[in-house]
């Protein structure tokens, strides 16, 4: 069966703190990688997407990837209270499927 | 991105009963998909929506309950039918350009069953 799994926390960290929400998947043949952004009673919201080994960058955002390891994650900067969601990692397998994390909670504290 | 229009937003309805929701892109989409959230939980793909001909389910999900309408490449409906409590949830319709472009939402629509 093939799985994202994610921390549901809750994480916490204080304002201005770097956040780092893990991932890892269980199919060793995926290429494609995302980040979700979902506030409460909203929809998900694509914010970062990967597809190669190393960092990719984005503003306040930094997502990396291993697949060696089968580890994504996501790195906040100067974390905001506005950051304060859930953060859901997506997966593509080979099959073209969209597999998602249960998701992790991030509070940002002011 | 496509823009992605979905209503209701929210509904309150009676057991038994059934509700449709409707789903606008403002673009023709190679995909769209119908996801189901519960409370706490993440993301459930309920079927890929086909145009012109029947959804394909995932396991769990059968056309009578759900039955999904796709008559063209920018518009779908989900029906819930026979609601029970069970199926308060949010239901999301999400589109893909291609096989290995990104995956977008739409608002959702906030079902709660009585």
């Amino acid at each position: 069966q093939k799985e994202v799994e994610q921390n549901s926390g809750p994480l916490s960290v204080p304002e201005g703190a770097i956040a780092s929400l893990n991932c890892t998947y269980s199919d060793r043949g995926s290429q494609s990688f995302f980040w979700y952004r979902q506030y409460s009673g909203k929809s998900p919201e694509l914010i970062m997407s990967i597809y190669s080994n190393g960092d990719k960058e984005d503003g306040r955002f930094t997502a990396q990837l291993n697949k060696a390891s089968q580890y994504v994650s996501l790195l906040i900067r100067d974390s905001q209270p506005s950051d304060s969601a859930t953060y859901l990692c997506a997966v593509i397998d080979p099959g073209n499927q969209f597999y998602f994390g249960t998701g992790t909670s991030l509070t940002v504290i002011p | 991105s496509a823009v992605i229009s979905q209503k209701p937003s929210r509904d309150i309805c009676q057991r038994g009963t059934s509700l449709t929701i409707q789903c606008q892109v403002d673009s023709q989409v190679t995909m769209m998909f119908w996801y189901r959230q519960q409370p706490g939980q993440s993301l459930t793909l309920i079927a890929t929506a086909n145009q012109g001909s029947e959804a394909t389910y995932e396991s769990g999900f059968v056309i009578d309950k759900f039955p999904i309408s796709r008559p063209n490449l920018t518009f779908s409906t989900l029906t819930v039918s026979n609601m029970s409590p069970e199926d308060s949830s949010i239901y999301l319709c999400s589109v893909r350009a291609s096989t290995n472009e990104k995956l977008f939402f739409g608002s959702g629509t906030q079902l709660s069953v009585l």
